[in-house]
């Protein structure tokens, strides 16, 4: 079975630019999660997406962070402008979501680390 | 607010010995406990969960972790560690009410010395 995949594995940009990120869970998880995690904390739950709904988007910073999951499959995020304090690891996880979203183990990609100069 | 603390943010042992990582939560509702492990370089990997029932739950890799309500607590152990279980722990927790999404602890970083 294959994973969760991510891209880029590595990005660096400077302040101000935007940057997107791309995940494609593992076939028919309903559940996909966008995670950051800074440097020496754990992950930080940006947004949740059931099939291609929000279910949660309030840890989001919404004037500078977008995701969207058009066909419950695939997910992008993006950063439009970066900061500084956007440095991190950006983590895609899913998961199967067939006995109730809390309980759910949720499977994670490798991430993409962002350097934001 | 629901939290998640991982007492110890390194643990140096030795290949062979025992390890005891340790985990405490706050929550005002009941809660279900994780804990995940990350190798260098990859994503964060299920270890065990505690959903209901037996409060000592067995994992991958000879992990097993034991629930203690009253203590709000969540500790992994390990009788014996390897090389191979040198990695970054997360302890985590998640809610049975609406809109209590998992909340990840800071980490703690196990380093197995030969």
């Amino acid at each position: 079975e294959a994973g969760v995949a991510q891209s880029p594995r590595y990005k660096i940009i400077e302040k101000r630019q935007s940057v997107a990120f791309w995940c494609n869970p593992i076939s028919g998880h309903a559940t996909l999660y966008w995670y950051q995690q800074i440097l020496g904390q754990g992950p930080k739950l940006l947004i949740q997406f059931q099939n291609n709904g929000v279910v949660d988007d309030s840890q989001l910073p919404k004037d500078r962070f977008s995701a969207e999951r058009l066909k419950g499959v695939d997910s992008t995020l993006k950063i439009q402008p970066a900061k500084l304090e956007d440095s991190a690891v950006y983590l895609c996880a899913s998961s199967l979501a067939s006995a109730g979203l809390n309980t759910d183990t949720q499977y994670f990609g490798p991430g993409t680390r962002l350097t934001v100069l | 607010a629901q939290s998640v603390t991982q007492l110890d943010s390194q643990v140096p042992v030795f290949e062979e010995a025992p390890v005891e990582l340790r985990c405490n939560y706050s929550s005002s509702v009941s809660v279900y406990l994780f804990w995940y492990v990350q190798y260098p370089n990859q994503g964060l990997q299920l270890l065990l969960k505690y959903l209901s029932g037996s409060t000592l739950v067995k994992g991958i890799n000879g992990f097993e972790a034991e629930f203690n309500k009253s203590q709000t607590s969540f500790h992994l152990r390990k009788p014996s560690v390897h090389i191979s279980d040198t990695a970054e722990y997360f302890c985590a927790v998640s809610g049975d009410t609406g809109g209590f999404k998992t909340i990840f602890g800071a980490g703690t970083r196990l380093f197995v010395k030969a």
